[in-house]
């Protein structure tokens, strides 16, 4: 069973510009979550989709966004990238709403220049 | 604001010792989890914990949640260089489902 795959790996960019970010769950999962992970402030929660609606939202500006597909397939978007916005992305799925258990992919590196 | 709270934040020791990461709380979980993660991966889901008083073992590691499910510990007995990274709990609060996250333990092992 494929674990959850994120896309691009690595990705760097331009203060300005903007990044889409993409994250394939695990089969049947229908849950997905997108963490932002920075050495000063750990895990934070960025948003949870679940059958195409977003359940949560974490404190993030409004520059950060996302949205999920019929297939279960998530894409977060950042636009107006800041420097502050480099970090490791991380996409985490679990089978149904209020799931507990988070199985994570290997996240996108996101680094702003 | 529910926290999690790790401790230590970071601790390095040598290899066969043993050691205990503390995650504690003031609040509530129906449910807590321990992660490892690995410089440049996602963390790995290591272990549930459910019941209050409930104690789990994963080879030379003991899990431990708190009788008032407020606290949990994770012991590793003769550590290994494999089990250096960084530790992460998360607790799924009383009140949702959505996972409330601890900093993390960073923890190196020296052959």
């Amino acid at each position: 069973k494929a674990g959850v795959t994120q896309t691009p790996r690595y990705l760097i960019k331009t203060r300005g510009q903007q990044v889409t970010l993409s994250c394939s769950p695990i089969s049947g999962h229908r849950s997905v979550s997108w963490y932002q992970q920075t050495p000063g402030q750990g895990l934070q929660f960025l948003f949870e989709y679940f059958s195409e609606t977003q359940r949560n939202k974490g404190n993030f500006p409004g520059r950060f966004s996302g949205r999920q597909f019929s297939n279960s397939r998530s894409e977060m978007n950042v636009s107006t990238l800041e420097l502050g916005d480099s970090a490791l992305y991380l996409c985490a799925s679990s089978f149904v709403k209020g799931d507990t258990e988070a199985f994570f992919g290997q996240g996108t590196r996101l680094t702003v220049v | 604001t529910q926290l999690l709270e790790q401790s230590p934040q970071f601790l390095s020791i040598q290899e066969g010792e043993n050691l205990t990461v503390y995650c504690n709380s003031s609040s509530v979980f129906s449910s807590l989890q321990w992660y490892r993660q690995e410089p440049g991966e996602g963390p790995v889901l290591l272990v549930t914990v459910v019941t209050g008083g409930e104690v789990k073992k994963l080879k030379r590691l003991t899990f431990q949640f708190g009788d008032a499910r407020k606290d949990s510990s994770l012991h590793i007995t003769a550590a290994q260089p494999g089990d250096t990274g960084l530790y992460l709990c998360a607790g799924a609060p009383d009140s949702n489902y959505q996972l409330i996250w601890g900093a993390g333990t960073k923890l190196i092992i020296k052959p």
